[in-house]
């Protein structure tokens, strides 16, 4: 069974970081490609970025280019969101996904629980 | 890509059926012929489940009494009998260019 389980998140200042960890388990993680999605309360969710198995490739929405890096450990099954310069804007719950992305699939078939970051002075 | 829902709310009734619509600001067909339109479900306390992917296609272990259907703008999620356990926010989102999903429709009894 699938298992994504996120943490790190916290109540930090603006123009502070923070670090997100996404367990992964249940599957061979280094033959998916990885992603972040974050929610604001009562919005619906954002697609933050994107990594490559090897992370020979990665994305990122407009809004967090330059502040925000995805990583990965594939030897952990882990997955890093590293948000720097955050901003209030940046309030939300952030969930790891799993990407299914390949000749004709494109789809986000399984979800963490999510890890909230607040920013706030 | 905007994707906008309608309704926000929706009310049913258990046993009946239930719709949701969703419409995006520009076609979701792919230079490759496919439209990447899919839809989940947010369960309270539970995380996001896929449940249809690219317009149609119902996800591993998802029940039939959940359909997709539309093309290049409009599309729709059918829930045939509603049960108890679908409530829950339902969203479309587009994997046809990067990612964007709509603002969320909220299923109560």
């Amino acid at each position: 069974e699938v298992h994504l389980v996120e943490s790190g998140g916290a109540l930090v200042q603006p123009g502070g970081s923070l670090r997100l960890t996404c367990e992964a388990s249940g599957f061979t993680f280094s033959r998916y490609w990885m992603s972040w999605v974050r929610q604001a309360p009562g919005k619906g969710p954002e697609w933050v970025a994107n990594i490559r198995q090897d992370e020979s490739e990665k994305y990122y929405v407009d809004s967090v280019k330059g502040r925000f890096t995805v990583s990965r450990d594939n030897a952990k099954n882990s997955l890093y969101l590293q948000m720097n310069s955050l901003r209030v804007e940046d309030t939300a719950a952030y969930y790891c996904a799993r990407l299914d992305y390949r000749d004709s699939i494109r789809m986000f078939d399984f979800w963490g629980q999510g890890t909230q970051v607040t920013v706030s002075s | 890509i905007v994707m906008t829902q309608t309704p926000l709310s929706l009310p049913v009734t258990l046993g009946q059926p239930a719709s949701i619509s969703c419409r995006s600001s520009q076609s979701l067909v792919h230079s490759d012929g496919n439209t990447y339109l899919n839809w989940l479900q947010q369960r309270p306390g539970q995380p996001l489940r896929l449940l249809i992917y690219k317009i149609s296609d119902r996800f591993s272990g998802v029940p039939d009494r959940f359909s997709g259907s539309g093309a290049g703008t409009d599309f729709t999620l059918k829930i045939s009998r509603v049960e108890a356990e679908d409530v829950g926010l339902y969203y479309c989102m587009q994997g046809t260019l990067w990612w964007t999903f709509g603002q969320g429709t909220r299923v109560e009894i």
